[in-house]
């Protein structure tokens, strides 16, 4: 079957670097991506990476490794309004976005 | 850009009634649009696939008799939850592709939040 695993929860302090990893087996592979949602609200897209390495968008940056189904989202200065559930997705062969459960990040002052 | 609209953003509503929530793309056109639905501290869950001018794609376990789907133009499409009864309240949000490159990420629509008495 196809899965995506990622932490339930983290717990970050304001100001400082948190990485939330994301594991995948799929069927196949034709990108991933890193989505913010706010309680109560849809999600936004952060991120797309589809070959291996880091993409750096401002204070978010992502990572891929294919090779080992893995990837991390890196947010630096971490502010209060990132407190947020981070999900992971992944296209696969049918290009049919596969989710993960998201990662509820709490940021503390 | 690749803005998508969806309304109401909250809706209560008596069980038995129907309720239907519109997804709009803005500023692009949709030849697909997603439908989900995210019960509280869980993850997205697919309910169907939108596609213009054709039926929809259930995802298995979705009634498509009670999740009724239609996506009259490249613009906009429509869910119908028929016969509401208050395990259907949920965040229901709608998504749509401005591309059918894969590099192209899903838009969404703010949900709408369904609470049936």
């Amino acid at each position: 079957g196809q899965n995506i695993d990622q932490p339930t929860e983290m717990t970050a302090t304001e100001g400082a670097i948190v990485q939330i990893n994301c594991t995948y087996q799929t069927s196949g592979f034709n990108g991933l991506f890193w989505y913010q949602q706010h309680a109560g609200e849809a999600p936004t897209f952060l991120s797309y990476n589809v070959l291996d390495g880091l993409e750096e968008k401002g204070r978010f940056s992502s990572f891929l490794s294919r090779s080992k189904g893995y990837s991390y989202l890196l947010l630096k200065e971490l502010q209060m309004k990132d407190s947020a559930s981070y999900l992971c997705a992944v296209k696969d062969s049918n290009y049919q976005l596969i989710w993960g459960a998201g990662t509820k990040l709490i940021i503390k002052p | 850009g690749a803005v998508v609209s969806q309304h109401p953003s909250w809706v209560i509503c008596k069980s038995g009634t129907s309720v239907k929530i519109e997804c709009r793309s803005l500023d692009f056109q949709a030849t697909t649009m997603f439908w989900y639905r995210q019960f509280p501290k869980q993850s997205l869950m697919l309910m169907a696939t939108s596609n213009e001018g054709s039926k929809a794609t259930y995802e298995q376990g979705v009634e498509k008799d009670k999740f009724l789907i239609n996506h009259a133009s490249l613009t906009l499409s429509t869910l119908t939850v028929t016969s509401a009864h208050p395990e259907d309240s949920s965040f229901y949000i709608c998504s749509a592709s401005s591309s059918d490159r894969g590099n192209s990420p899903l838009h969404f629509g703010n949900g709408t939040r369904l609470t049936v008495t």
